[in-house]
């Protein structure tokens, strides 16, 4: 079965240091793999997107790799601040339709 | 480009009552989504809007729930009867047009309590 998968413990890094969040996947073959913020109570906020032929993304402090032989994305925060503080998805399109599928996200904390 | 709101921000409802929620996205785009997260649990797809007509709908979007955007504008999920577990944040999602790629943008959401 198609399944994706994220650290579902939540992980504590200590301010200034690199976070590091993994999503794995299985029976896939996307075209895009999707990065989103998210904060209790309010909807996925996107942050970047990987193409299957693109190696690496970068935006400000924020770097994406995206394996599609290992299945697997990684996802960095650089000098991480507690406002960093949030629960990150991964997601994949399913197909061509534009439909995402989403993992269960990592909790991210970021201690002063 | 701006997100889509939401409304109502919560709705408290009786077990077997329909409800409807409502999205109002810019009416200049075409593809547009809904998607639940019951508390705790990951975000699931439930259908896709393209064009004025479903494109894509999931096992959970069965005939208990429709889509329509009456006007142009507004864009409304219907829960006919609903049920306990029926109990989650629903958010609507808006494609960006730039590009052909997918990151979508979503609404605040609407939280629905079923009692």
């Amino acid at each position: 079965s198609q399944k994706i998968e994220q650290n579902s413990e939540a992980l504590n890094i200590q301010e200034g240091k690199t976070a590091t969040l993994t999503c794995n996947y299985t029976n896939y073959s996307p075209a895009y793999l999707q990065w989103y913020r998210q904060d209790p109570g309010r909807g996925p906020v996107f942050l970047l997107l990987i193409r299957e032929n693109e190696k690496e993304k970068r935006k400000e402090r924020l770097k994406v790799t995206f394996d599609t032989t290992l299945k697997q994305s990684l996802f960095h925060i650089t000098a991480s601040q507690p406002a960093d503080s949030a629960t990150y998805l991964c997601a994949l399109e399913k197909d061509s339709n534009y439909q995402l599928i989403w993992g269960a996200g990592t909790k991210l904390i970021i201690k002063p | 480009e701006p997100e889509v709101t939401q409304t109502p921000s919560h709705q408290v409802t009786q077990m077997g009552q329909e409800v409807i929620l409502r999205c109002v996205p810019i009416s200049n785009h075409l593809y547009f989504y809904w998607y639940r997260q019951i508390l705790g649990q990951k975000v699931e797809f439930l259908v896709s809007f393209y064009n004025n007509e479903i494109s894509e709908k999931s096992e959970i979007f069965d005939d208990q729930f429709s889509v329509e955007r009456p006007d142009g504008s507004n864009f409304t999920l219907k829960i006919r009867s609903t049920k306990l577990e029926d109990s989650a944040m629903y958010f609507c999602a808006r494609r960006t047009s730039v590009g052909g790629s997918n990151e979508q943008f979503f609404g605040p959401g609407t939280r629905l309590t079923v009692l």
